[in-house]
């Protein structure tokens, strides 16, 4: 069964550094997302991408964050300057047009832990 | 704003059924999601409803009311694997199919 991988699935970095986090969607998918859940709390909303633009993004997502999609197969998340409290496991999720409710498969997820 | 309440946590019995509610107050609906998420892991889909009544699949069922914005998650025949974290999440209208979740149901099975 297809399934959406990230890497890397542990990343430790130091405040104010640049982090990339990657995903692959599943190949015929054309929603993908980005969400990030603190230990302990909900699953938070990011950003929402489709036809190579942002479609909505929510307050958490602030200029130092970014996404891209480089080419026809990965989905990349950057935080430019990263703080303490970015420290979160951050999951990749992609929805095809058709299927169940369009239903969101989600990555297993990089937990981002900053220093 | 957007509020979903759904109870910490839960405890039941090997072999038992367990409902779990999920109340929601949101700006737009287009759908509600049911999730399974085990600790340190991504959550998986469970079921979906966006019409009012009971969709069942196997083990779980999911009902909705979306006129008292409320819906339940039944598992049946509970087995020690399901002990899990059962998230609630209502698909947003008017945008790009953005869910927002619930805090989560942590669900603990005992022998």
């Amino acid at each position: 069964e297809p399934e959406v991988t990230q890497t890397p699935s542990h990343q430790v970095t130091q405040m104010g550094q640049e982090v990339i986090l990657r995903c692959v969607p599943i190949s015929n998918h054309l929603y993908f997302y980005w969400y990030r859940q603190i230990l302990g709390q909900k699953v938070e909303f990011l950003v929402s991408f489709y036809n190579n633009e942002i479609s909505e993004k929510s307050e958490i997502f602030d200029d130092q964050f970014s996404v891209e999609r480089p080419d026809g197969s990965n989905f990349t998340l950057k935080i430019r300057s990263t703080k303490l409290e970015d420290s979160a496991m951050y999951f990749c999720a992609s929805s095809g047009p058709s299927g169940r409710g369009n239903e969101q498969f989600f990555g297993p997820g990089t937990r981002l832990t900053v220093l | 704003g957007q509020n979903i309440d759904q109870p910490t946590e839960m405890t039941a019995t090997e072999g038992a059924i367990v409902q779990i509610n999920c109340t929601y107050q949101t700006s737009g609906f287009n759908g509600l999601f049911w999730y399974q998420q085990h600790a340190g892991e991504a959550p998986t889909f469970l079921s979906y409803n966006v019409l009012d009544g009971l969709e069942e699949k196997g083990r779980f069922s999911s009902f909705l009311s979306r006129s008292k914005g409320y819906s339940y998650l039944l598992l049946k025949e509970l087995q020690m694997k399901d002990s899990a974290s059962y998230l609630c999440a209502v698909r947003i209208s008017g945008g790009y199919n953005k869910l927002i979740f619930g805090a989560g149901t942590r669900l603990a099975v005992h022998p």
